[in-house]
């Protein structure tokens, strides 16, 4: 079994779609958690950092993390064409190695 | 990902040769980190090290894989004898503090292509 669960998709939605983006983990250890977004071709790029468990909000996106259930999310509201890329989670105990999802490849078309 | 620096983008090589992949970390970063990302697999953790130290290479291939990071200069990430299985792309990371977890600032990645 993975560290981490994520599905790879694709994940096709009509723009102005609420896209929500999962993953599931299995070590309880995990404390930090992150999603990155990557461009075909780029190199990861830092979307949204939590510590713990709650929820954050930054324009457009909205990170939830559930520790009880070992469970995160990404919601992307009003999606646009411009957001269709690959979205990563990753998540890290302390203050170590990120262990990463093999990622969703998000399409938002017009 | 501004800031990160990794050459060459692009390297090809055949089976045997050794590939040499440069990572220049972000202005005031003394933290780098290397992974690996095979084709349609997420990124995975090879090694992490300070300035003339390593602090974490449990990501590492035992055999051909070495990394240092030099007190001047960029870091470096040496494949000897490549096999096929070796190509994929290769991501730099840096950081300013070993306590920012999540504060990883990639650069665009070499690929590696073995012939």
């Amino acid at each position: 079994q993975k560290e981490v669960e994520q599905d790879p998709g694709p994940l096709s939605v009509p723009e102005g779609a609420i896209v929500s983006l999962n993953c599931t983990y299995s070590n309880s250890a995990f404390q930090y958690f992150m999603w990155y977004r990557q461009y075909s071709r780029k190199g990861p790029e830092l979307l949204m950092y939590t510590y713990s468990s709650g929820n954050k909000e930054d324009g457009r996106f909205t990170a939830q993390v559930d520790k009880s259930s070992k469970y995160i999310s990404l919601f992307i509201r009003d999606s646009q064409p411009s957001d269709s890329a690959t979205y990563l989670c990753a998540m890290s105990r302390n203050t170590d190695k990120l262990i990463f999802g093999t990622g969703t490849r998000l399409q938002v078309f017009p | 990902n501004a800031g990160v620096m990794q050459n060459p983008r692009h390297l090809v090589r055949r089976r045997g040769q050794e590939a040499r992949l440069r990572c220049s970390p972000m202005k005031g970063h003394s933290h780098v980190y290397w992974y690996r990302q095979l084709p349609e697999e997420g990124l995975k953790f090879m090694v992490y090290l300070q300035k003339e130290n390593i602090i974490d290479e449990s990501g590492m291939p035992k055999e051909r894989f070495s990394a240092e990071f030099p007190k001047e200069g960029p870091s470096i990430l040496r494949i000897q004898q490549v096999v096929r299985g070796d190509s994929a792309a290769y991501f730099c990371a840096s950081s300013s503090q070993r306590d920012e977890a999540g504060e990883l600032f990639f650069g665009e990645g070499s690929r590696l292509t073995v012939l």
